[in-house]
């Protein structure tokens, strides 16, 4: 079975502070992919990547980057988080062939800031 | 700009009954359509996954299906049960894959 892991699943951070938030995918995976999730406006992507090294931006890239220097792992980083930040974040993977592949998500993570 | 959108936003059932889920797309140009399950304050868990050339996708009591010329899939569950209490995503693939809002599905004993 697809195992995509994001380590912490509950997180509070207080305003300006960094925070990194990890993904790791066991099936060796080209694509990767960070949304977040809020009530009333669904997911939103904010980053996605189908290479080591390569990233892309989605709908809402702004106060946020990424980092994927393995294959396996896909990193978003807040760089000064905001209150407006607070939100579930999910990351998700798919095999490769960008528009064909079954999307397998992550547990998630609950990020509070405060 | 592709849009999904589902009806109803949220369904509550009595445990037995056969339902439908309904997803509705505005670019019929898409490569599949994924359907997913949700529960409280967890990630999204894959059900089924139709690809465009195919019609329809059978997971024990799920039956997913999908017309591209009208726009339109269906989640189709058997015999609910409480525990199949959920919210329920779609998600059309183009370009990008764009999400619907999401069904919450609620079976009462």
């Amino acid at each position: 079975d697809v195992k995509v892991t994001q380590s912490s699943r509950y997180l509070v951070k207080r305003t300006g502070e960094k925070v990194f938030l990890e993904c790791v995918q066991d099936m060796d995976h080209e694509n990767m992919f960070w949304y977040r999730q809020d009530p009333g406006l669904g997911l939103r992507l904010i980053y996605f990547s189908y290479d080591v090294k390569m990233k892309e931006k989605g709908d809402i890239p702004e106060g946020y980057s990424v980092s994927r220097e393995k294959k396996e792992r896909f990193s978003l980083i807040l760089e000064s988080a905001s209150t407006n930040q607070t939100s579930m974040y999910l990351c998700a993977s798919s095999p490769p062939g960008a528009n064909t592949g079954e999307l397998f998500f992550g547990e998630g993570s609950r990020l509070t800031v405060l | 700009k592709q849009e999904v959108t589902q009806i109803p936003a949220a369904l509550s059932v009595p445990e037995g009954e056969n339902l439908v889920l309904n997803c509705s797309f505005t670019d019929s140009a898409i490569y599949n359509l994924q359907w997913f399950r949700q529960d409280p304050g967890k990630g999204l868990t894959s059900l089924l996954l139709i690809q465009s050339s195919q019609r329809e996708q059978t997971s024990g009591r799920l039956n997913a299906s999908l017309d591209k010329s009208s726009g339109r899939s269906t989640l189709y569950i058997a015999a609910s049960q409480p525990g199949d209490s959920a919210t329920y995503l779609c998600a059309a693939q183009s370009n990008d894959m764009r999400f619907g809002a999401g069904t919450r599905l609620t079976v009462k004993p």
